[in-house]
This record gives C-alpha cells, structure tokens and sequence, in this order.
C-alpha cells in the first residue's frame, strides 16, 4: 500500500467551477500536510500546508484535513485555466528526523475555458 | 529572503559519463536539505536528505551518491550514468518548519 494515495486525473472541470482534489495517506502518525502545485516542465511550488483537523482557507483555495479519516483535500473555487497543474499531496510523518515529506502522485487538474 | 539555486538546468549525458548537480540555499543557516528525482509522469522520489555538513543519509540504493561539502550547498554525483537515471532533479530545503522549498530543478536525458 503506497503511504500517500492520489487519484492521477485527469480531472477536468469547466472556469468557474469549484475543483475537488483528494488524497488519503496511510500512516496516523502524520502530523503535517501539504499541497504543491507543478507547472509541466517547473518544480513544485507551494500552495498552503494544514496541520489540524478542519478547512483552512487561503484565497481561492481552501485545505480540508480529517486525520480519524486520513484524508486531505483541496479545493479551488472559481477555477482559471491558469490553474490547470499536477497537484501534489504531502505527508511529513512523525519522528522524522529529517523533516521528510512523502509525496503522492499527484492529480492533474485541467481547467477548460 | 531564503533562495535556493540549482545547476546545471537540463544536460544530456551518454551512458557510463560522470554526473555532477549543484545546490546552494541563501539567506538561511544549517538547512536540511534534499534530493529527490521525478520520472517522466511519475511521483517525487526521495534520493538523499542531509541534516548538517558531512552528513548524508540515502533513501534509495542505486548508482548515485551525494555530499554536503559546506553548510549551504548540496552536490549530487554518479560515476557513471545509467539510462535508467534519466529524470527531473529536484533539490529541496527546509529548517526550522516543516515546509520543503525546491529549486528551479535539473532535466537529465542520458542517451
């Protein structure tokens, strides 16, 4: 069982529409989470981190985490083609001494106009 | 600000030639630092992390290797390259927090 699951897409969604991005993770010892965004061809960038149960808002997007689930999203509200990406989850499980994060597969998202 | 570079951007390699990726971080004092590579359409994958100079701990047993020469740079090193190395080389940072920055990222094609 991979540590950090995510659907690969394509998830594709009309402009304006709100985009649904999950991810589930297996280790309940997971203490920090993250989501990055990747431009084809660019290294990820972050978009917000979340570290305790419930919504998280910033902007257009909005970090949900339910750890008795194991599970994170993230939303983005009246999505832009400029946010067509891959979508990467992250996981930094507990005693890690390097501070490592696990990363998922990723979700492309691909906003059409 | 902290900054994170890395080089070269993209190389093409022939197979058995050495390699060597550079990292420097700016603007902040013993960062644990990274390298991970990612697959043409594959997830991150974690090569090497440091958490000071001289200390490296290696995720993945392969033909690569790295070094913390100093506090602030990072070098990734093969001996001779494989195919299968091919890839998009990420160098990351973090201290105090959680939160991982990457550089720019190197494109290898070895042929």
């Amino acid at each position: 069982q991979k540590e950090v699951e995510q659907n690969s897409g394509p998830l594709s969604v009309p402009e304006g529409a709100i985009a649904s991005l999950n991810c589930t993770y297996s280790d309940r010892g997971s203490q920090s989470f993250f989501w990055y965004r990747q431009y084809s061809g660019k290294s990820p960038e972050l978009i917000m981190f979340i570290y305790s149960n419930g919504d998280k808002e910033d902007g257009r997007f909005t970090a949900q985490l339910n750890k008795a689930s194991q599970y994170v999203s993230l939303l983005i509200r009246d999505s832009q083609p400029s946010d067509s990406a891959t979508y990467l989850c992250a996981v930094n499980i507990g005693n890690n001494a390097g501070n490592m994060l696990t990363f998922g597969g990723g979700t492309r998202l691909m906003v059409k106009p | 600000s902290q900054t994170i570079h890395q080089w070269p951007a993209t190389l093409v390699q022939p197979v058995g030639s050495p390699l060597s990726l550079e990292c420097t971080v700016e603007g902040t004092s013993n960062p644990n630092l990274y390298w991970y590579r990612q697959a043409a359409g594959r997830g991150l994958q974690l090569l090497f992390y440091s958490v000071g100079i001289g200390q490296i701990s290696s995720e993945v047993p392969q033909n690569l290797s790295a070094s913390r020469p100093q506090d602030r740079q990072f070098i990734l090193s093969s001996k001779k390259l494989l195919l299968s190395d091919s890839g998009f080389y990420l160098c990351a940072w973090t201290n105090s927090g959680n939160t991982i920055y990457f550089g720019e990222g190197s494109w290898l094609t070895v042929v």
